[in-house]
């Protein structure tokens, strides 16, 4: 069964270092989704991808986080320099295209980032 | 301004025992409402969907658009059903989606 990937599923940095997260959506999912979650939170969307462009990236706080999807495949998060608030789970999901769309989320496992 | 409201951080039941998990919304427009649950140690996935009308491991869920509520029952708990339930609101047209807090069931033997 296709599932999204991520990877690390942990990392521990020291603040103002550089971090990247790696995301490879099910095979054929046009939609790709970078959430945020922290401990008793919800997720909140940071980046949605539909194919290499960037569909709604207004929460994503620009100064220090970036992601690309280059080739509207997997994709990539950063963040630099990491702060102390950026500690949380990040979550890649993936869905089917706008057009054909039934609103179902498919999730990796998620990074656990800890900034010390 | 959209929003997702699970009032409840922590609900716990007897096996056997109904079982109602809140979720109001606020949307001005018309809503698409999710259940997404996560057991332990699994990653995060659908439950059900207001539009399927459907009922997924004895769980059902009506959208109340007069109460704007969207609460998820099952009128009989399991053990297996202690998980976290995140109840979500798309924006239509864009598919953005909107997630509550959650709410941690525990289904006490």
């Amino acid at each position: 069964e296709a599932e999204v990937a991520q990877s690390p599923r942990y990392k521990i940095t020291e603040k103002s270092q550089a971090v990247a997260f790696w995301c490879d959506p099910i095979s054929g999912h046009a939609t790709l989704y970078w959430y945020r979650q922290i401990l008793g939170q919800g997720p909140e969307l940071l980046v949605q991808f539909q194919d290499e462009s960037v569909v709604d990236d207004s929460q994503l706080p620009k100064d220090r986080f970036s992601a690309e999807r280059l080739k509207g495949v997997d994709s990539t998060l950063k963040i630099q320099p990491a702060e102390l608030g950026d500690s949380a789970m990040y979550l890649c999901a993936s869905s089917r295209g706008l057009a054909e769309n039934t609103g179902e989320l498919f999730f990796g496992e998620g990074s656990r980032l800890t900034v010390l | 301004a959209q929003r997702v409201t699970q009032p409840e951080k922590l609900l716990s039941v007897f096996k056997g025992a109904p079982v109602e998990l809140k979720c109001n919304y606020s949307y001005s427009g018309s809503p698409e409402l999710f259940w997404y649950v996560q057991y332990s140690r699994q990653r995060l996935q659908l439950l059900l969907r207001h539009i399927s009308r459907e009922s997924i491991k004895g769980f059902t869920a009506d959208l109340n658009k007069g109460e704007t509520s969207f609460h998820l029952k099952k009128p009989f708990a399991q053990e297996e059903d202690s998980a976290m339930y995140y109840c979500a609101l798309i924006k239509s047209g864009t598919y953005k989606y909107i997630f509550g807090t959650g709410t941690r069931l525990k289904v006490l033997a």
